[in-house]
């Protein structure tokens, strides 16, 4: 069974940083990309960041590129995303997702962690 | 960059058919997937690459896209399909993936 977990999630001060983590199971890693989509709740999705498992390329939204890192620990199975100078508007449930290619569907999805930015 | 636009709210009876639209300049040159998100979940896919149906999605969810306008269609509308929906697609101009505004569909 494909599974996606994240953790990491947590009430931070702006200015400050959090590393995000997703770990994953179930299938092959080297076939595959993994994706952050972020959402503040009860508004929409936004894509954040990609990563290739195989080969280790990498993208950012222009809104977040510069500030937060993304990267793999083939070893761990574990994704993480090192979020630096954070600010208010970073404030959403963050999705660890799995995508066939870079820019293609999202065919499965963690369940969510939830970072809060705020003085 | 690349904007997708869908309506706020759908409103659809039992057993009649919901019609979700997605706005975007020549969309029917991307290939647009939807996902389908319950309160307090995670999306689920429900329709990849226009009008392809993952594993276990049921048949009465379709889609098509051509020209400025990609759609999703939910035929025989159930209680349990009521969610909002979103529509996703490639901005190669960017390389960014984009997300629709969502659509909140009200089963009556």
């Amino acid at each position: 069974e494909v599974q996606l977990v994240e953790s990491g999630g947590g009430f931070v001060q702006p200015g400050g940083s959090l590393r995000l983590s997703c770990v994953l199971s179930g299938f092959t890693f080297s076939n595959y990309w993994i994706h952050w989509v972020r959402q503040v709740p009860g508004q929409g999705l936004v894509w954040v960041s990609r990563i290739n498992l195989n080969g280790g390329t990498t993208g950012y939204a222009d809104y977040v590129r510069g500030r937060f890192t993304i990267s793999r620990d083939y070893a761990k199975n574990t994704l993480y995303l090192q979020m630096d100078s954070l600010r208010a508007e970073d404030t959403a449930i963050y999705y660890c997702v799995r995508g066939l290619t870079a820019v293609s569907y999202f065919d499965y999805w963690g369940q969510g962690t939830r970072v809060t930015v705020s003085s | 960059s690349y904007a997708l636009t869908q309506p706020p709210s759908v409103s659809v009876a039992p057993g009649q058919t919901a019609k979700i639209p997605c706005g975007g300049n020549n969309i029917g040159s991307k290939s647009v997937h939807w996902y389908q998100q319950k309160p307090g979940q995670a999306p689920v896919l429900v329709v990849f690459d226009d009008n392809n149906r993952p594993s276990g999605i049921p048949e009465r969810f379709s889609g098509s896209n051509s020209g400025n306008t990609a759609t999703l269609t939910i035929s025989s509308v159930e209680a349990g399909d009521e969610a909002d929906y979103y529509c996703q697609v490639w901005d190669i101009t960017n390389d960014h993936l984009v997300f629709g505004t969502g659509t909140k569909v009200t089963v009556l």
